[in-house]
């Protein structure tokens, strides 16, 4: 079966300082592999995207970047945070292709305070 | 723009009494809409799909091209049925959800 991790859980970071959050899913090749964000009365917001290695597609300009090295690995990166990154990082994994459902599986989140 | 929009950031109903959560879209062609729910401690989860027409734990929802929306309805509501709860739209492989509507049934 499928699963998908991330980690960290749960992260506390000054402002200025780098961040990387991992996400891999096994069970399954050439998955769509996604970056949201949730944050309180906005909702889910799409981040990164990416349909295979090394191909990302950035749906909001932000202070982050994503890169997936590995064709189950997605990673979430920043140099410098901004008090604005803090939130809730989902990573998400969907079929890919043409046999995308629209059906997305999540991972349990990584919590993000910047301080 | 696609978009999706959930006009209501909380519903509190009481148990038994009927559910309506609102979603509306823009969207000029035949969208592909989606209900996602999360339950506290859970991971966020599919619910249902349009093109299922299926009854998932009570719930149904419709397309309805005339008004652009995508409601979703359950006749008598349960405790457990509080959650968030997520509308979304398949746009290419992106799927875009709306802001969430937070159900909370009270006894």
């Amino acid at each position: 079966s499928q699963t998908i991790h991330q980690w960290p859980a749960t992260l506390v970071q000054p402002v200025g300082s780098p961040l990387s959050l991992e996400c891999t899913v096994e069970g399954t090749s050439n998955p769509n592999l996604y970056w949201y964000r949730q944050a309180a009365g906005r909702g889910l917001q799409l981040l990164f995207y990416s349909v295979g290695i090394g191909q990302i597609s950035s749906e909001v300009p932000q202070n982050l970047s994503a890169s997936r090295p590995q064709d189950r690995q997605f990673i979430l990166s920043s140099k410098k945070l901004l008090l604005s990154d803090s939130g809730f990082y989902l990573c998400a994994w969907s079929v890919g292709g043409n046999r995308n459902t629209g059906e997305l599986f999540f991972g349990e989140g990584s919590r993000l305070t910047v301080l | 723009a696609q978009r999706v929009t959930q006009p209501e950031k909380l519903l509190s109903v009481f148990k038994g009494a009927p559910v309506e959560l609102k979603c509306n879209y823009s969207y000029s062609g035949s969208p592909e809409l989606f209900w996602y729910v999360q339950y506290s401690r859970q991971r966020l989860q599919l619910l249902l799909r349009h093109i299922s027409r299926e009854s998932i734990k009570g719930f149904t929802a419709d397309l309805n091209k005339g008004e652009t929306s995508f409601h979703l309805k359950k006749p008598f509501a349960q405790e457990e049925d509080s959650a968030m709860y997520y509308c979304a739209f398949l746009y290419g492989n992106k799927l875009v959800f709306g802001a969430g509507t937070i159900l909370r049934v009270k006894s």
